[in-house]
């Protein structure tokens, strides 16, 4: 069965570094959207991506963070200057071109920010 | 309510024990409601999407009834088995995705 695959698995960063997340969609899934969970807290919507561009973000998404489609498997997730709040497991998770339909998630990145 | 609530936190229950949790949204600006299962060490899994007041969905042992009106959805898994551990995430989707907090469920052999 086809799944979204992240990388990598587990990311360890000095504060102020910049790190970039990575993450394969489904193929034929059109909607991509990014994800975190803080240890203890909600999973909390980061961003969601169509068409090339960002359809919505949340209070979250500063301008520290920017997402990318290079290529037309690659999703990506960058952080510029990583800060110790944004340790966290981040997930990417993508869904077909209907509406309503679930999310497929990734196995999630765990950013840990020293 | 102003945000998606789930109750309980967490359950422990005996195998072989039926249980529900529950899902509290506002009811205004309604879409979808979504059920994943979250296990350890692995990704969520969607469950159930719904949409229609009064909407029910199976599968296997796991069931979802959703009320639009009064904002809720109740998850029932009937004999619980060990493998049933897991946490259970319910979010309502009117552009984003927004979860709730989970519940998870511990269910002891």
């Amino acid at each position: 069965e086809p799944e979204v695959t992240q990388t990598p698995s587990h990311q360890v960063t000095q504060m102020g570094q910049e790190v970039i997340l990575r993450c394969v969609p489904i193929s034929n899934h059109l909607y991509f959207y990014w994800y975190r969970q803080i240890l203890g807290q909600k999973v909390e919507f980061l961003v969601s991506f169509y068409n090339n561009e960002i359809s919505e973000k949340s209070e979250i998404f500063d301008d520290q963070f920017s997402v990318e489609r290079p290529d037309g498997s690659n999703f990506t997730l960058k952080i510029r200057s990583t800060k110790l709040e944004d340790s966290a497991m981040y997930f990417c998770a993508s869904s077909p071109p209907t509406t309503n339909e679930k999310l497929f998630f990734g196995s999630g990145t765990q950013l840990s920010v020293l | 309510i102003l945000n998606v609530e789930q109750s309980p936190q967490s359950l422990h229950v005996q195998e072989g024990d039926s249980t529900n949790f529950t899902c509290s949204f506002p009811s205004s600006n309604f879409y979808a409601l979504h059920w994943y299962r979250w296990e350890t060490a692995k990704s969520p899994e969607a469950l159930f999407v719904m949409t229609l007041n009064g909407d029910e969905k199976k599968k296997g042992r796991i069931s979802a009834t959703l009320n639009t009106k009064e904002g809720y959805s109740y998850l029932y898994i009937k004999g619980s088995q060990p493998e049933d551990s897991a946490t259970y995430l319910c979010g309502t989707s009117y552009g984003k995705l927004t979860f709730g907090q989970g519940t998870i469920l511990t269910v002891h052999p």
